[in-house]
């Protein structure tokens, strides 16, 4: 069965450090998002993207994160400039279509962020 | 924004029992509810959904139901099994389209399933 997959599974980073995280979405899939999870707590919403860019962000999203789909199968998340509350799991999600149609999400196992 | 409140955090059945867990969201322009099943050290996986046109969804044990209304849907899992036992969260999305349909998630419900 076709799967999001994530990179690495756990980093480790002091803190102003910049930070990539890797996914590779389902193939036939057209929307990519980015969630977050501090321990414990709720997955929190970051992004959307669709058709090469940004359609929906939340506050927490600001200058310090970007998203990028450099070739037809990753998409990244780059935190610039690490803090310590950045420490959290982060989800890829992937859909064939959009949510409010017909769509369903479909997460990767989550990369581990932990900023010292 | 879009707020969803899910109730309880905790929830211990008997195996075999039925489990509830109960969300209410704020935003009356949302039209999509899924509900996920979180397992340690994974990421969510839809269990089932239900969109705003509909009042109630069943696949096999798994039932959600939907009051348009009063902002509030349910999960109900019946003759519950120790495979069962994970952290469930809801969500709420109002989808405008063109990717623009961010999940809003509960804070999760722990179901515990006692043998």
């Amino acid at each position: 069965e076709p799967e999001v997959t994530q990179t690495p599974s756990h980093q480790v980073t002091q803190m102003g450090q910049e930070v990539i995280l890797r996914c590779v979405p389902i193939s036939n899939h057209l929307y990519f998002y980015w969630y977050r999870q501090i321990l414990g707590q709720k997955v929190e919403f970051l992004v959307s993207f669709y058709n090469n860019e940004i359609s929906e962000k939340s506050e927490i999203f600001d200058d310090q994160f970007s998203v990028e789909r450099p070739d037809g199968s990753n998409f990244t998340l780059k935190i610039r400039s690490t803090k310590l509350e950045d420490s959290a799991m982060y989800f890829c999600a992937s859909a064939r279509d959009s949510i409010s149609n017909t769509g369903e999400l479909f997460f990767g196992e989550g990369s581990r962020l932990t900023v010292l | 924004g879009e707020n969803v409140e899910q109730h309880p955090s905790t929830l211990s059945v008997q195996e075999g029992d039925s489990a509830v867990i109960k969300c209410t969201y704020s935003d009356s322009a949302s039209n999509y509810f899924p509900w996920y099943k979180q397992e340690l050290g994974k990421g969510p996986q839809l269990i089932i959904d239900i969109r705003s046109n509909v009042g109630e969804k069943k696949d096999q044990r798994i039932a959600v139901t939907l009051n348009k209304t009063a902002k509030h849907f349910s999960l109900h899992i019946t003759e519950t099994q120790p495979e069962d036992s994970a952290v469930y969260f809801c969500a709420a999305s109002k989808g405008s389209g063109g990717g623009a349909d961010g999940l809003t998630f509960g804070k999760g419900t722990h179901l515990i399933i006692q043998p």
